[in-house]
């Protein structure tokens, strides 16, 4: 029972490297997200795809693209990391039929802690 | 913008106690409530969620909505030093993302 499946767990970048963070779920879930995770910051949303073939910035986008490949997978790229990105990030997934009136639990991966320097 | 605000603790109750979280929101709107618990180093896991105002029980846990009030909160019976983590609450309007609060931490003495 995978769940969200999140790689790599750890990763350290130098200034200006790229990377592609990689989020998979299992769940058949419409809806999934990007969150960075800061000390004294709380959860932001990065990016979000509320189904698939559909993305839409969050609060915290800039320096990130993503892209939603099929139903089951959502990445996130930093094209030219920079110190600011250090950070936990999480990827998420949810229910989230746009039918519905009230939002469904998102369900966490277990992160990837990004070190840049 | 919307804004949920948690009290960052940390909240200390002795082991046996109730341990009483809180919540509030600006989004008048907001229809969707979430309490998530985090242990350090490990990612958010779903304790419960609330639609409707008034109580919901879920075991030792009761999450309580008062919307005309804008908050929420979460009531832990017979605390446990194993519920020492930090505690998110999450708030939604429609099917729009969550938006989180920073979170409380709760530490239960034993």
């Amino acid at each position: 029972n995978a769940g969200v499946t999140q790689t790599p767990k750890f990763q350290v970048l130098k200034t200006g490297q790229s990377m592609t963070l990689q989020c998979a779920q299992d769940m058949n879930h419409n809806s999934m997200y990007w969150y960075r995770q800061d000390p004294g910051m709380g959860l932001r949303l990065i990016y979000y795809s509320a189904s698939e073939g559909t993305t839409d910035k969050g609060e915290v986008p800039n320096g990130y693209n993503v892209s939603r490949l099929n139903k089951r997978e959502f990445s996130l790229r930093l094209e030219s990391a920079a110190p600011s990105q250090t950070s936990v990030y999480f990827c998420a997934s949810s229910e989230g039929r746009e039918s519905e009136t009230y939002n469904s639990p998102l369900h966490f991966g277990n992160g990837t802690r990004l070190t840049v320097t | 913008q919307k804004e949920v605000e948690q009290n960052s603790g940390p909240l200390s109750v002795p082991e046996g106690a109730i341990a009483s979280l809180n919540c509030t929101y600006s989004d008048r709107g907001s229809q969707s409530f979430f309490w998530y618990r985090q242990y350090s180093g490990k990612s958010p896991e779903l304790i419960m969620f609330i639609y409707s105002n008034g109580d919901k029980e879920d075991g030792r846990f009761t999450a309580q909505l008062n919307k005309a009030s804008q908050y929420v909160s979460l009531l832990i019976r017979d605390s446990q030093p194993s519920d020492s983590a930090t505690y998110l609450c999450a708030v939604a309007r429609g099917n729009t993302p969550l938006v989180f609060g920073k979170g409380t931490r709760l530490s239960v003495i034993a």
